[in-house]
């Protein structure tokens, strides 16, 4: 049982590239999300999903895209990478009763 | 949307001492409140949550309460220890999603 894992753990991207982070968790959970956390900052939903074929934004989506074909996976895809998202991105996901487990995180800088 | 706001964004006590740390919320269909504890580097981790039909709940130097009328909960870590030292974040549930607040640095001062 390996929990959340997502991939990679370090990135650097360069302006305008594209890429995706993966998330995957084998709790059999409903709910993911992915967060985001800036230096010295809190989190901040980015997408979340609750279920697979369900997505909706969380409080800051764009320049974010999401899926959700599986149970199983949620990845986040950085469309034009900017400076501005370069930041700790984290997945979660839970089952019913709102408890949430962080993955181990992806550190992000775009130059 | 949800707001929550958290009390202190630093707070620095001796060994031994009580930390108290305060969260309100804004949603009044907010049900479940959990506490997570992140150290430097690491992933947020689940140290405590209640729900909405309890007032109190402890385990061992961890205790949360909650205010549901006056719409705020706390975290209380009793004889402090170095290694609570850490950002301790509060959230609440909104529909499906959880909103943290903005999180509160713990020094534990040996």
């Amino acid at each position: 049982n390996a929990g959340v894992t997502q991939t990679p753990k370090f990135q650097v991207l360069k302006t305008g590239q594209s890429m995706t982070l993966q998330c995957a968790q084998d709790m059999n959970h409903e709910y993911m999300s992915w967060y985001r956390q800036d230096p010295g900052m809190g989190l901040r939903l980015i997408h979340y999903s609750v279920g697979a074929g369900i997505t909706d934004q969380g409080e800051v989506p764009n320049g974010y895209n999401v899926s959700r074909s599986t149970t199983e996976d949620f990845p986040l895809r950085l469309l034009s990478a900017a400076p501005s998202q370069t930041s700790v991105y984290f997945c979660a996901s839970g089952g019913r009763g709102n408890t949430i487990y962080f993955g181990e995180g992806s550190w992000l800088t775009v130059v | 949307g949800e707001n929550v706001e958290q009390h202190p964004s630093t707070l620095s006590v001796q060994e031994g001492d009580s930390a108290v740390i305060k969260c309100t919320y804004s949603d009044s269909a907010s049900n479940y409140f959990p506490w997570y504890k992140q150290e430097l580097g690491k992933r947020p981790q689940l140290i405590i949550d209640i729900r909405s039909n309890v007032g109190e709940k402890k385990d061992q130097r961890i205790a949360v309460t909650l205010n549901k009328t006056a719409k705020h909960f706390s975290l209380h870590i009793t004889e402090t220890q170095p290694e609570d030292s850490a950002v301790y974040f509060c959230a609440t549930n909104a529909g499906n999603m959880l909103t943290f607040g903005g999180g509160t640095r713990l020094m534990v001062k040996p």
